[in-house]
C-alpha cells in the first residue's frame, strides 16, 4: 500500500493563478481532510469529506474548493492564489472519521509570489 | 481556533533522559491523539486515548489524560536522537464530531 500520496511536493505560483493539489489514498478510507500548516500556527483544517459526494468546511475554508467524486481522491483547488496561502498543505485520511488515527501524506509546499 | 495547546513549545534534552510534553484543551472531548512530525515530513500517529481512559502505554510512550483538568501528557522514556521531532496533540469533540483540532506542537530535540 502506498498510503496517502500528495502531489506535487513543491509548487511556486504567482498571485491570481489557480491550481489543484492532489491527494489519493489506497486504503479505502471514507474520511479525508485537508490541513494547512503555518509556522507557529499548528495545523488548521481547511475542508473535510466523510465519503464520496460529501464535503464540508473546516476552520479556514476561504479561497479553497474541494470535491470528492471517488473514495480514493480528494483534490484541493486554489481558485485565485494569494500570498496568504503560502503554506504547507497536508492531506489525511482514516476509515470513518476523526475519532480514529489519521494517516497523513508528506505534504505539498506551496509558495505564492 | 486551537483546541489543544502544547507545553513547552520547545524542549531540549540529552539522549537517555525522559521527555514530558503537556497538552491542554478547552472543551469536552471524545478522544485525544498524539502525533509526531519529523522535519519535512507528514504527521505520524503515535497513540489515541479515549475520554474514559486515564493512561495508555505504547512501547516507550506513556500518555495520561485528566479530563477534570482538561489536560494530557506524553512521556517518552529513555529518549533517542531519532525521537527528535515535533509532537502534536489533537482532539475530537462531541460538538464537532467530524473535525480533528490540532495544537501548535512541541519541538523536541534529543542531543546525542
Amino acid at each position: 500500500n502506498a498510503g496517502v500520496t500528495q502531489t506535487p511536493k513543491f509548487q511556486v505560483l504567482k498571485t491570481g493563478q489557480s491550481m489543484t493539489l492532489q491527494c489519493a489514498q489506497d486504503m479505502n478510507h471514507e474520511y479525508m481532510s485537508w490541513y494547512r500548516q503555518d509556522p507557529g500556527m499548528g495545523l488548521r483544517l481547511i475542508h473535510y469529506s466523510v465519503g464520496a459526494g460529501i464535503t464540508d468546511q473546516g476552520e479556514v475554508p476561504n479561497g479553497y474548493n474541494v470535491s470528492r467524486s471517488t473514495t480514493e481522491d480528494f483534490p484541493l483547488r486554489l481558485l485565485s492564489a494569494a500570498p496568504s496561502q503560502t503554506s504547507v498543505y497536508f492531506c489525511a485520511s482514516s476509515y470513518v472519521g476523526p475519532n480514529q488515527p489519521q494517516h497523513f501524506g508528506d505534504g505539498t509546499r506551496l509558495s505564492i509570489l | 481556533s486551537q483546541q489543544g495547546e502544547e507545553d513547552p513549545q520547545a524542549l531540549s534534552i540529552q539522549e537517555g533522559e525522559n521527555a514530558t510534553m503537556n497538552c491542554s484543551y478547552k472543551t469536552s472531548i471524545n478522544n485525544l491523539q498524539w502525533y509526531r512530525q519529523n522535519s519535512g515530513r507528514g504527521l505520524v500517529h503515535l497513540i489515541l486515548i479515549r475520554s474514559n481512559e486515564r493512561e495508555k502505554h505504547s512501547g516507550r510512550l506513556r500518555v495520561t489524560l485528566d479530563t477534570s483538568k482538561k489536560s494530557s501528557s506524553l512521556l517518552i522514556t529513555a529518549s533517542r536522537a531519532a525521537d527528535t521531532a515535533s509532537y502534536f496533540c489533537a482532539t475530537s469533540s462531541g460538538g464537532s464530531n467530524y473535525k480533528l483540532t490540532f495544537g501548535k506542537g512541541t519541538l523536541l530535540t534529543v542531543n546525542p
